[in-house]
């Protein structure tokens, strides 16, 4: 089915350790984004891009990094995980970041840093 | 203060009552704005985009009121199904900020 595949699903890291987490869509979207949900908070922007090869940051970008080489892929790097960075995260994309065609999400990753 | 507050709820309502969630944002240069709904552990997705003049889908209708910065969703005859998390979206190039949501329940 189209849209946005995250992997993993579920993921448990030790402090200190890094990680990639993967979103890939097949869709020709040219914006990608990647968002983090913590109880009480909301979905906040961690890093997006509007193509490959442009990345900016967003709201919390501190701890993270991403590239996107191609449309398809905009996958999410942890340096070394902190237990703060214990989260949901989704990746979504969109033709536009304007979000005026609606963005498709991701059906999340959940980490748990101890 | 938050971009984007909404009331966390719990809105309890018996079906085919009618509800109404209210979001306030702060950035006056605010540019688009969306009514997202996500059930319990899944992704949210778009319920609809919110206009000036008002728009309206079926049992749905988004009021967005600029001058006070504020949008409202209306929701009419509630159904069973309608349960979920409702988050209200800002974007502001290229920036969508997400409320923490308005978590409905509508009871038989």
């Amino acid at each position: 089915n189209a849209g946005v595949t995250q992997t993993p699903k579920f993921q448990v890291l030790k402090t200190g350790q890094s990680m990639t987490l993967q979103c890939a869509q097949d869709m020709n979207h040219e914006y990608m984004s990647w968002y983090r949900q913590d109880p009480g908070m909301g979905l906040r922007l961690i890093h997006y891009s509007v193509g490959a090869g442009i990345t900016d940051q967003g709201e919390v970008p501190n701890g993270y990094n991403v590239s996107r080489s191609t449309t398809e892929d905009f996958p999410l790097r942890l340096l070394s995980a902190a237990p703060s960075q214990t989260s949901v995260y989704f990746c979504a994309s969109s033709y536009s970041g304007t979000g005026v065609y609606g963005y498709t999400f991701g059906s999340g990753t959940r980490l748990t840093v101890v | 203060r938050k971009e984007v507050e909404q009331d966390p709820g719990p809105f309890n309502v018996p079906e085919g009552a009618t509800v109404a969630f209210n979001c306030t944002y702060s950035n006056s240069a605010s540019q688009s704005f969306f009514w997202y709904r996500q059930d319990c552990r899944k992704e949210p997705k778009l319920l609809m985009s919110v206009y000036s003049s008002g728009n309206e889908d079926g049992r749905f209708t988004a009021q967005l009121n600029r001058a006070s910065q504020y949008i409202s969703l209306l929701i009419r005859d509630s159904k069973l199904s309608d349960s979920a998390t409702y988050l209200c979206v800002v974007n502001y190039n290229n920036d969508m900020r997400f409320g923490a949501g308005t978590r409905l329940t509508v009871k038989p």
